[in-house]
C-alpha cells in the first residue's frame, strides 16, 4: 500500500522560511515523480512544484519560483520543499502527491494527508 | 496556462438520482483530464483518469466521458458516500497541471 507522511508544517512569519517533508512507502520511490500540491483555507487545488525520479529535473508554478526548492532522497524515500521567503498567500494544506508514472500525461494517483502552513505575523 | 472551469459550483441531489458534473478546458487536453473526490478533512482521492477510466477500487456508478475541451463525470446512482468535493484536472500541459475550481455535490 502507498503510503506518504508529511511532516514540518507550522506557523511562520512573513518572509520566514520552513522545510517540509514527506517520507513514502509502499512502491519503488525512484522511479516516480513527485509533487507538491496545495489548498489554501475553503479554496481548491494548485499544483506548486514537482521533480522527476532522480531529481536531476524540477518544475515550480510561477508564483514560488525563485522562493521554494523541491528536492528528494531517494535513499530515504523522501521529498522535500523547502519554502524561503514566505508570503500570506502561501497558507495552505500542503499535500505530497505521487505521480501515477515517470512518462509524460501521467495523472496524482497517491495523496498524503497534508502538512499546514500558516504565514501570519 | 490551461484554465479549467467547473460547473456547476454547487449541485444539489437527492440519494439515488444522477449527478452530472461538467469540466471545460480553455485549450485541448485530448483525453489528458483526471477527476478527484474529496471528502471534509481528507485528501483528494483519485477517481477517473484518461477521461474514462476508473481507478482501482472505484464503483461502477462513477463514469467519466468527453476529450478535447469538454469532459463530464457521471454519477449514476448518488450514494450517501458520494457527497462531496469534485475536482478536475488537466495533466496534457504536465508538469504544469491545472485544477478545476470544484463542483460541490450536495444533499438536497
Amino acid at each position: 500500500e502507498v503510503q506518504l507522511l508529511e511532516s514540518g508544517g507550522g506557523l511562520v512569519q512573513p518572509g520566514g522560511s520552513l522545510r517540509l517533508s514527506c517520507a513514502a512507502s509502499g512502491f519503488t520511490f525512484s522511479s516516480y515523480p513527485m509533487n507538491w500540491i496545495r489548498q489554501a483555507p475553503g479554496k481548491g487545488l494548485e499544483w506548486v512544484s514537482g521533480l522527476s525520479g532522480s531529481g536531476g529535473s524540477t518544475y515550480y508554478t510561477d508564483s514560488v519560483k525563485g522562493r521554494f526548492t523541491i528536492s528528494r532522497d531517494n535513499s530515504k524515500n523522501t521529498v522535500y520543499l523547502q519554502m524561503d521567503s514566505l508570503r500570506d498567500e502561501d497558507t495552505a494544506l500542503y499535500y505530497c502527491v505521487k505521480r501515477s508514472s515517470g512518462y509524460a500525461f501521467n495523472w496524482f494517483d497517491a495523496w498524503g494527508q497534508g502538512t499546514l502552513v500558516t504565514v501570519s505575523s | 496556462e490551461i484554465v479549467m472551469t467547473q460547473s456547476p459550483a454547487t449541485l444539489s441531489v437527492s440519494p439515488g438520482e444522477r449527478a452530472t458534473l461538467s469540466c471545460r478546458a480553455s485549450q485541448s487536453v485530448s483525453f489528458n483530464l483526471a477527476w478527484y473526490q474529496q471528502k471534509p478533512g481528507q485528501a483528494p482521492r483519485l477517481l477517473i483518469y484518461g477521461a474514462s477510466n476508473r481507478a482501482t477500487g472505484v464503483p461502477a456508478r462513477f463514469s467519466g466521458s468527453g476529450s478535447g475541451t469538454e469532459f463530464t463525470l457521471t454519477i449514476s446512482s448518488l450514494q450517501s458516500e458520494d457527497f462531496a468535493l469534485y475536482y478536475c484536472h488537466q495533466y496534457n500541459d504536465w508538469p504544469s497541471d491545472t485544477f478545476g475550481g470544484g463542483t460541490k455535490v450536495e444533499i438536497k
